[in-house]
């Protein structure tokens, strides 16, 4: 089955860029999206289709995609940054996958 | 407002059955894609399988494919996900989304806890 994968954990501090990779081999050909998940509640999309950021979050959270890696970049993290976030996309056969997820840490 | 509403915790016991909800407001509940995405305690996410209300296309994950039943109502904005024989490893959070496309869930229930135990 396919798969992706990322680090456990991502450790910044205030203010730092952080940057949390995803790879799969399916990535050339599919989207990437990121999903942010802070304690106790619903995951919430950050990133969709590679690099567009939906209306609401913040500009210092963008992505990219190059050969089999997504990167997620957070510019200038925040302490309300620290949360799970996960990487999703699709197999070759348009069904979806999310990877393991990591855990950002702001100290 | 787009909302998801999800159907309240449930506590049952392995080989029961179970159908939870997730009701869909404020956007054409037909024209969306729902999902649905389970989380172990502690554990990462993991995607379930999604439906399409508007013509009740279902595809499923191999890991949940013959293990539970996604549907839908339209008449009713619901979307369901069930199960005919629980087992103590289906105990997790369920969250269903709206697919704005197949992959982009950018509305969110607040999730539906489901513990199965004896």
């Amino acid at each position: 089955s396919y798969e992706l994968t990322q680090p456990p954990s991502v450790s910044v501090s205030p203010g730092q860029t952080a940057r949390i990779t995803c790879s799969g081999d399916a990535l050339p050909k599919k989207y990437a999206y990121w999903y942010q998940q802070k304690s106790g509640q619903a995951p919430v999309l950050v990133i969709y289709e590679d690099s567009k950021r939906p209306s609401g979050i913040p500009e210092r959270f963008s992505g990219s995609s190059s050969g089999t890696m997504a990167t997620l970049t957070i510019s200038g993290a925040q302490v309300e940054d620290e949360a799970d976030y996960y990487c999703y996309s699709t197999d070759s056969s348009g069904l979806g996958v999310f990877g393991g997820g990591t855990k950002l840490t702001v100290l | 407002e787009v909302q998801l509403v999800q159907s309240g915790a449930e506590v049952k016991k392995p080989g029961e059955s179970l159908k939870i909800s997730c009701k869909g407001s404020g956007y054409s509940f037909t024209s969306y894609w729902i999902g649905w995405v389970r989380q172990m305690p502690g554990k990462g996410l993991e995607w379930m399988g999604i439906i399409y209300p508007g013509d009740s296309d279902t595809r499923y994950s191999p890991s949940f494919q013959g293990q539970v039943t996604i549907s839908a109502d339209k008449s009713i904005s619901t979307a369901y996900l069930q199960w005919s024989s629980l087992k103590a490893s289906d105990t997790a959070m369920y969250y269903c989304a709206r697919g704005y496309s197949s992959s982009r869930f950018d509305y969110w229930g607040q999730g539906t806890l489901v513990t199965v135990s004896s």
